[in-house]
């Protein structure tokens, strides 16, 4: 079956880091666009980092030099590493499959169940 | 960075009525538009991609129109399961921005 599992969110103070995973099966995360978005309480949905097939990576300026994506590709994971964190951060972050082959890439066709960080004192 | 305006914020319309949601880009995108509706504490799920195809397993009453700048999904006979909020969103480019949202309801 074709999924994604996220985990690592939870409570953390202002300031801190925090490590998000998203585990996929019945795909290979490096053949693919995968990218993080999230979703603060009772607001739209935002993006917020892309990693690329080919490894290259951009970030919503809200979290630019904050937070970094990454993958495993042994483990087949992605992982959303965030730093300096504020309230602002607060939300529910979702990993998103874009679908690549062959020069022809789509939309967030496989979204994970999210994990909710709450970035408070 | 290019920018997603949805129109309206917010709708009430009977069932079985047309509704139509627009989606303007601040620049062009071709047909890299996708939309996805999001049901009340559950995660999104993609409607229609390339501007006008529909995903696997989405009902026919849902389609997609346009290119360039503007492009619109139209519910053709709204049903009580279509409430939901509707996010429309460009993914030829990184920033993958998303539009604020249509909330869609019944009256």
């Amino acid at each position: 079956e074709v999924q994604l599992v996220e985990s690592g969110g939870g409570l953390i103070q202002p300031g801190g880091s925090l490590r998000l995973s998203c585990a996929a099966s019945g795909f290979t995360v490096s053949s693919n666009y995968m990218s993080w978005v999230r979703q603060a309480p009772g607001k739209g949905l935002e993006w917020v980092s892309v990693v690329y097939s080919g490894g290259s990576t951009y970030y919503a300026d809200s979290v630019k030099g904050r937070f970094t994506i990454s993958r495993d590709i042994s483990k087949n994971t992605l992982y959303l590493q965030m730093n300096s964190l504020r309230a602002e951060d607060t939300a529910v972050y979702y990993c998103a499959r874009e679908p690549y082959s062959g020069g022809w890439y789509g939309a967030f066709d496989i979204w994970g169940q999210g994990t909710m960080v709450t970035v408070s004192s | 960075d290019i920018l997603m305006t949805q129109s309206p914020s917010s709708l009430s319309a009977s069932v079985g009525d047309r509704v139509t949601i627009t989606c303007r880009a601040s620049q062009g995108i071709s047909s890299y538009l996708a939309w996805y509706q999001q049901k009340p504490g559950k995660v999104p799920k993609l409607l229609i991609y390339a501007a006008s195809t529909l995903q696997s397993g989405v009902p026919s009453r849902f389609s997609g129109t346009g290119s360039g700048t503007d492009f619109a999904l139209t519910i053709s006979n709204l049903q009580p399961e279509d409430v939901a909020t509707y996010y429309c969103q460009k993914y030829n480019s990184a920033p993958l921005t998303f539009g604020g949202g249509t909330k869609v309801e019944i009256k």
